[in-house]
């Protein structure tokens, strides 16, 4: 079976330094990948999404970035940290076909101090 | 462009009763359509999904949507609540290429004793 794997669940981070958040695929390959944010009290925003390795759309210009060095592996990442980056950041994946669902990894909270 | 609504941002509900989440959709083409459930500090867990082929879609924990395309609605219900159903609940719908979701608000639910 499938799995998800993102980590950290919890992360504490000074303004201006820098992220790196990890997600990491099992039981399937070439699956389209997806970084969301939600921030308190809202919806689920959506930040990057891949369909295959080196792919990455962007959604909303942000102080964000995102990396897939593999198939299953996808990484968002910072050089400077706001304040404003703080939230509840979501990994998913979802198989190559129109009606599957996506699949969401159990979550990083970023506090930035 | 496909969109969701989420019809109340709280819904409180007594243990035993019935629970019934409303969700309305705008698309352009026949919809791919998702409930999911967030627990406190946890990822978004699939309920049911609707893919064109049944319009009682029967899902997890006791939960089940109806497509009704005249309405453009799928609500959730459950036709007795329990103490452990209480969380936020997202609708979803398919939007673009790359398989990517457009997510309702949320709704969150309590139950009271």
């Amino acid at each position: 079976s499938q799995t998800i794997h993102q980590w950290p669940a919890t992360l504490v981070q000074p303004v201006g330094s820098p992220l790196s958040l990890e997600c990491t695929v099992e039981g399937t390959s070439n699956p389209n990948l997806y970084w969301y944010r939600q921030a308190a009290g809202r919806g689920l925003q959506l930040l990057f999404y891949s369909v295959g390795i080196g792919q990455i759309s962007s959604e909303v210009p942000q102080n964000l970035s995102a990396s897939r060095p593999q198939d299953r592996q996808f990484i968002l990442s910072s050089k400077k940290l706001l304040l404003s980056d703080s939230g509840f950041y979501l990994c998913a994946w979802s198989p190559d076909s129109a009606s599957g669902p996506q699949h969401f990894g159990d979550g990083t909270r970023l506090s930035i101090l | 462009a496909q969109s969701v609504t989420q019809l109340g941002s709280h819904v409180s509900v007594s243990e035993g009763a019935l629970v019934l989440l409303r969700c309305n959709y705008s698309s352009s083409v026949p919809p791919y359509l998702f409930w999911y459930v967030q627990y406190p500090n946890q990822g978004l867990q699939l309920l049911l999904k609707y893919t064109s082929a049944a319009t009682l879609v029967k899902g997890i924990n006791g939960f089940e949507a109806e497509f009704k395309k005249s309405e453009t609605s799928f609500h959730l219900t459950k036709p007795s609540a329990h103490m452990s159903d209480a969380a936020e609940y997202f609708c979803a719908v398919r939007r673009g290429s790359n398989y990517k979701l457009t997510f309702g608000k949320g709704t969150l639910l309590t139950v009271n004793p």
